[in-house]
């Protein structure tokens, strides 16, 4: 079976700077779909970055930019010119590529605040 | 065009009671699926509908059911509530057809069942 860990439960970074959530992933599958989502207090769960496992070249868009790295089984997500709306929690989710395994697996979450 | 809409938003029921969720996802899609999310064991999948047949389906007892309409509209019944099934109940829509499921999600704000 599939299993996503976020081993940081909290994270902080002030405005205009940097930071990377980590995200790590078992499977046994070659193809597959990874993603990070993120929930703000409002509840509404937004795709942020999704990657594809056959893609080699890490998906970016705008400031969230991915480091996903197959072999270890590594998906983390790099937040550049944090904002302060960027405050939510972020979830790293896997889904597999066919078969019945069409549903999302999350993991446990980061909660990021941007501080002014 | 409108995005997936969760109905009701805030619940509160007494333990043994039943409840009803509904999810209309966002026009075109076919696929919803259903995910229950608590503080505990974070985001989990319930089950997947499409196509008004139930084709995927997460670890939950027979008490969790739904169903789909030919609109596509789901629900989702929690027959014999219990405590431990106050959570948040997210639902998420695709445009995932027979051949391709693995497009993105799009979720909706969620019903926040109380059981007391």
């Amino acid at each position: 079976a599939q299993t996503v860990t976020q081993s940081q439960p909290e994270m902080s970074v002030q405005e205009a700077e940097t930071v990377t959530l980590s995200c790590t992933y078992d499977t046994s599958e070659s193809n597959y779909y990874l993603f990070w989502y993120k929930q703000p207090p409002s509840r509404q769960m937004i795709l942020v970055i999704r990657q594809e496992a056959y893609k080699q070249q890490n998906a970016t868009e705008n400031r969230f930019s991915v480091n996903f790295q197959k072999a270890a089984k590594s998906f983390s997500l790099k937040i550049s010119d944090s904002q302060l709306g960027d405050t939510a929690m972020y979830f790293c989710a896997f889904r597999g590529y066919g078969g019945s395994q069409g549903n999302l697996i999350f993991g446990k979450g980061t909660k990021l605040s941007v501080k002014p | 065009k409108a995005g997936v809409t969760q109905t009701p938003r805030y619940l509160i029921k007494t333990r043994g009671q039943q409840v009803t969720l509904s999810c209309s996802p966002i026009s075109g899609h076919r696929s919803v699926s259903w995910y229950q999310q608590t503080p505990g064991q974070g985001l989990q999948f319930l089950f997947e509908y499409f196509s008004e047949t139930q084709r995927n389906k997460g670890n939950f007892p027979g008490r969790f059911s739904g169903r789909q309409f030919s609109n596509s509209r789901s629900e989702m019944n929690v027959s014999t509530l219990e405590l431990g099934d106050s959570a948040l109940y997210l639902c998420a829509s695709s445009l995932a057809t027979a051949g391709l499921r693995n497009t993105e999600a799009f979720f909706g704000q969620g019903t926040r069942l109380t059981v007391v």
